[in-house]
């Protein structure tokens, strides 16, 4: 079945560095990538997405870029702050039908250090 | 504009116990989602809809039955709850035109003892 594989699943970085978050999709047909982020004890939330139409997309800080011959994307954050801290859940939508389906990565912990 | 709203946001139950998590969206989606998100883990699937009157199983459906009369409301419905159903649980809801973001609810916090 479809499968997304997100790594690392955990992620220390110092507050200024970049942070890279990597998911690798099986579907071929996927053509939506959405990233989630999820605070402690809250909702995820819609950070950045991008369809297949595009290699890349940056929204101030953060950027993703997607590879689909390799079927991988990535999220990219630069310039990282401690309201960074988070879980990131990045999702590839499912091909078989027109049900929005979206399949989740594990989630990946980010933590910055001040 | 409230978004996607669950009720209660914490419940404890017994074993053996039944009840119905509520989940309204008033953005007009037609496509609704049940999720359940165990300590350190990912999304999973466990119903969705793609309109008023459809519903159907998603990665683990066990133990969940679901309804969807109106296109605002996607209730959740527990029989016979279980230690393995303590978790928490996401609805989320997004439109239905071509590949959409899913916009979650705040959660329910459920514990099953």
């Amino acid at each position: 079945g479809e499968n997304v594989e997100q790594h690392p699943s955990t992620l220390s970085v110092q507050e200024g560095d970049s942070a890279v978050i990597k998911c690798t999709y099986s579907d071929s047909a996927s053509n939506y990538f959405p990233w989630y982020k999820q605070e402690l004890g809250k909702r995820p939330q819609l950070i950045i997405d991008i369809r297949s139409n595009v290699g890349e997309k940056k929204d101030q800080r953060i950027a993703v870029t997607l590879n689909k011959t390799a079927k991988h994307f990535s999220l990219h954050i630069t310039e990282t702050q401690p309201e960074d801290s988070a879980v990131y859940f990045c999702a590839a939508s499912i091909r078989s039908s027109n049900t929005g389906k979206l399949i989740f990565g594990q989630g990946t912990t980010l933590q910055v250090k001040p | 504009n409230a978004g996607v709203t669950q009720t209660p946001k914490f419940r404890i139950l017994k074993i053996g116990q039944s009840m119905t998590l509520q989940c309204a969206q008033d953005m007009n989606h037609n496509y609704m989602y049940w999720y359940r998100q165990d300590p350190g883990m990912g999304l999973k699937l466990i119903y969705y809809s793609v309109g008023a009157g459809i519903t159907d199983k998603g990665e683990v459906p066990n133990g969940y039955n679901v309804s969807r009369s109106t296109t605002e409301d996607f209730p959740l419905r527990l029989e016979l709850a279980a230690p393995s159903q303590t978790s928490v649980y996401f609805c989320a809801s997004s439109y239905s035109q071509g590949p959409q973001p899913q916009h979650f609810g705040d959660g329910t916090r459920l514990s099953i003892l």
